[in-house]
């Protein structure tokens, strides 16, 4: 079965670059998350996109943005990269309306913040 | 406040032997709870969720989790480790359309 794709699966960039996170979710799924994972902690709610409209945001830093496209996929747009955002941030695609929404992660993107 | 507790931070255990791994939530109505497993440098893969119904679910690799309202515990169990299920694993709620409060996770190791 299809999954969540993300790219790249690692990037390197240097202090005050910036990024930007692609997201595939599972074909038919209509709502998207982003989260942020740094090394030995949990994953981090960041923001999430329910066709096409931002549903609920969490702890997202002002110097990042993001999207969802007509065909579903995601981007998240980080500018003025600081070394901490050094981190593993994952996608994940559900499908609302089943009355069981679970949340497939995609692999990730490792960033990393020189 | 929303939030998920996993109590023990490391496990360790034998090959063989049986898993148990603690959560402990705290939400206003019942959650939707999930177990998801990571290995080093990979994404997240689901093992099991509970939604309603039957406390007691199944889920992949051969593990279960009970749902117990009175003590507000979802713990994942497996009665026989196999060195393959070395990772850390992530108790994890959701209130419906919403995202996703991880626990702090379980690192497993797994002795020959």
């Amino acid at each position: 079965a299809a999954g969540v794709i993300q790219s790249p699966r690692h990037l390197i960039k240097e202090k005050r670059e910036t990024a930007t996170l692609k997201c595939y979710p599972i074909p038919r799924h209509d709502t998207v998350y982003w989260y942020q994972q740094g090394p030995g902690q949990d994953p981090q709610f960041l923001i999430s996109f329910y066709e096409k409209m931002q549903s609920d945001k969490g702890s997202i830093p002002d110097r990042f943005s993001a999207q969802q496209f007509s065909d579903y996929h995601s981007e998240l747009n980080m500018s003025s990269l600081e070394l901490g955002d050094s981190a593993l941030y994952f996608c994940a695609s559900s499908l609302r309306g089943t009355g069981q929404e679970t949340q497939y992660f995609g692999p990730g993107t490792r960033l990393l913040v020189l | 406040a929303q939030s998920v507790t996993q109590p023990d931070i490391h496990i360790t255990v034998s090959e063989g032997a049986s898993l148990e791994l603690r959560c402990n939530y705290s939400y206003g109505a019942t959650p939707y709870l999930f177990w998801y497993v990571q290995s080093p440098g990979q994404g997240l893969q689901l093992l099991l969720k509970y939604f309603s119904g039957d406390t007691l679910v199944q889920g992949i690799k051969g593990f279960e989790a009970e749902f117990k309202r009175s003590q507000s515990s979802f713990n994942l169990r497996k009665p026989s480790v196999h060195w393959s299920d070395a990772a850390e694993y992530f108790c994890a709620l959701s209130g419906g359309y919403n995202k996703l409060i991880f626990g702090a996770g379980t690192r497993l190791a797994v002795h020959p």
